[in-house]
């Protein structure tokens, strides 16, 4: 079965800009989590969904902000962007019942200049 | 509050030789666990996980993990590693919320 896709895999945005990113999950998972990559803080959990439903959220600034759909593919949006916005950004897909384990994509690579 | 300790920033092994990846965990109730893999700019592979029962988890590419409750760890094993296992490792555990928390990492080369 398909994996865990994530578009674009790169991006290259300016300061003060908005960004929107993609994830589509496994086909039949519920929830979509996004995780932030940095050097300097490694992975961090922003939000997850399920449902169409914000389920929980991490300790980010409200200039992340996430959506689902009602086939599951989730957005994440940063608006007014910074340059420590710079990150690798994850999603993973899960049945959301927490015993199936997540499956992660490859990504999206957001360079803020 | 949880927390996950990767003690091992960096690790240097030669192709062949056995490796082990140290993971300690703090976290209040039977904690769900897991080792991800990830190479340089992919996304991140489960390599095994642990919920219950069996302490000594096999995963795929020849992994296995023990979970220690007593030691508060689970940590990774490989009896002989292979050049292609040169890569990032993150062990993480399960919130109560549903997502994952995320140990600091341990690279690991391997040596021809």
């Amino acid at each position: 079965k398909a994996g865990v896709t994530q578009t674009p895999r790169y991006l290259i945005k300016t300061r003060g800009q908005q960004v929107t990113l993609s994830c589509s999950p496994i086909s039949g998972h519920r929830s979509v989590s996004w995780y932030q990559q940095t050097p300097g803080q490694g992975l961090q959990f922003l939000f997850e969904y399920f449902s169409e439903t914000q389920r929980n959220k991490g300790n980010f600034p409200g200039r992340f902000s996430g959506r689902q759909f009602s086939n599951s593919r989730s957005e994440m949006n940063v608006s007014t962007l910074e340059l420590g916005d710079s990150a690798l950004y994850l999603c993973a897909s899960s049945d959301g019942q927490g015993l199936g384990g997540y499956t992660f994509g490859s990504g999206t690579r957001l360079t803020v200049v | 509050a949880q927390s996950v300790t990767q003690p091992d920033i960096h690790i240097t092994v030669s192709e062949g030789a056995s490796l082990e990846l140290r993971c300690n965990y703090s976290y209040g109730a039977t904690p769900y666990l897991f080792w991800y893999v990830q190479s340089p700019g992919q996304g991140l592979q489960l390599l095994l996980k642990y919920f219950s029962g069996d302490t000594l988890v096999q995963g795929i590419k020849g992994f296995e993990a023990e979970f220690k409750r007593s030691q508060s760890s689970f940590n990774l094993r490989k009896p002989s590693v292979h050049w292609s296992d040169a890569a990032e490792y993150f062990c993480a555990v399960q919130t109560g919320a549903n997502n994952l928390f995320f140990g600091t990492g341990t690279r690991l080369t391997v040596i021809p």
